[in-house]
């Protein structure tokens, strides 16, 4: 069992710019949460996607957007970077099956604006 | 709003040394508590989790917690310390209405040789 995986491990960017990030969630999972951890501090939740529609929300702005495929896996998307979107933007997966149980995080893909 | 708090930036002990990293809760209704652990330039590992059921969890690497509805608290409990148990530690909580996570700002723990 592979986990969960993200790619890339880590990005550089400039202000202005876009930039995409992707996950896949651990075998028989179909729920992807996106969290954004600054540093020093705990995880954000970004928001959730579940039978491919945006499902959850967190506070975060528009400029996040993101989108989940037919086979689970899920992409987040962030316009306009800011310097202040500098964060380890980490993965989780989990079953939508079931009581609430434990998220699976990847190990996070770390995202520099310059 | 519902959160949980880690009140402490980190915790030193000594190795064989018992250890408790702290959290308590401000959560309407049954709290879903969860412990994680991160390593450097790692992803979160979870721990353990109290959902109902007894107030003490057993969970991996030796970890347990325990909950104290009077007191609002779920602390992270080892018996013994180990040097390789140093990692960050998150507090969190599980709204389960939209099966999200609020994490607390987080817990270093540092195991001295």
């Amino acid at each position: 069992d592979a986990g969960v995986t993200q790619s890339p491990t880590h990005l550089i960017k400039t202000r202005g710019q876009q930039v995409t990030l992707r996950c896949s969630p651990k075998s028989g999972h179909d729920t992807v949460s996106w969290y954004q951890q600054a540093l020093g501090q705990g995880p954000q939740f970004i928001f959730q996607y579940y039978e491919e529609e945006e499902r959850q929300r967190g506070n975060f702005p528009d400029r996040f957007s993101g989108h989940q495929f037919p086979n689970y896996s899920s992409e987040l998307n962030v316009n306009a970077l800011l310097l202040g979107d500098s964060a380890l933007y980490l993965c989780a997966s989990s079953s939508q099956a079931g009581t609430a149980g434990e998220q699976f995080f990847g190990p996070g893909t770390r995202l520099t604006v310059l | 709003a519902q959160s949980v708090a880690q009140p402490e930036d980190q915790v030193n002990v000594a190795e064989g040394n018992p250890l408790t990293v702290k959290c308590t809760y401000s959560v309407s209704g049954n709290p879903y508590l969860f412990w994680y652990v991160q390593y450097p330039n790692r992803g979160l590992q979870f721990l353990l989790k109290y959902i109902t059921g007894d107030n003490l969890v057993k969970g991996s690497y030796g970890f347990e917690a325990e909950f104290n509805k009077s007191q609002t608290s779920f602390h992270l409990k080892k018996p013994s310390a180990l040097v390789s148990d140093s990692a960050l530690y998150f507090c969190a909580h599980m709204d389960t209405g939209r099966r999200a996570l609020t994490f607390g700002s987080g817990t270093r723990l540092q195991v001295q040789p």
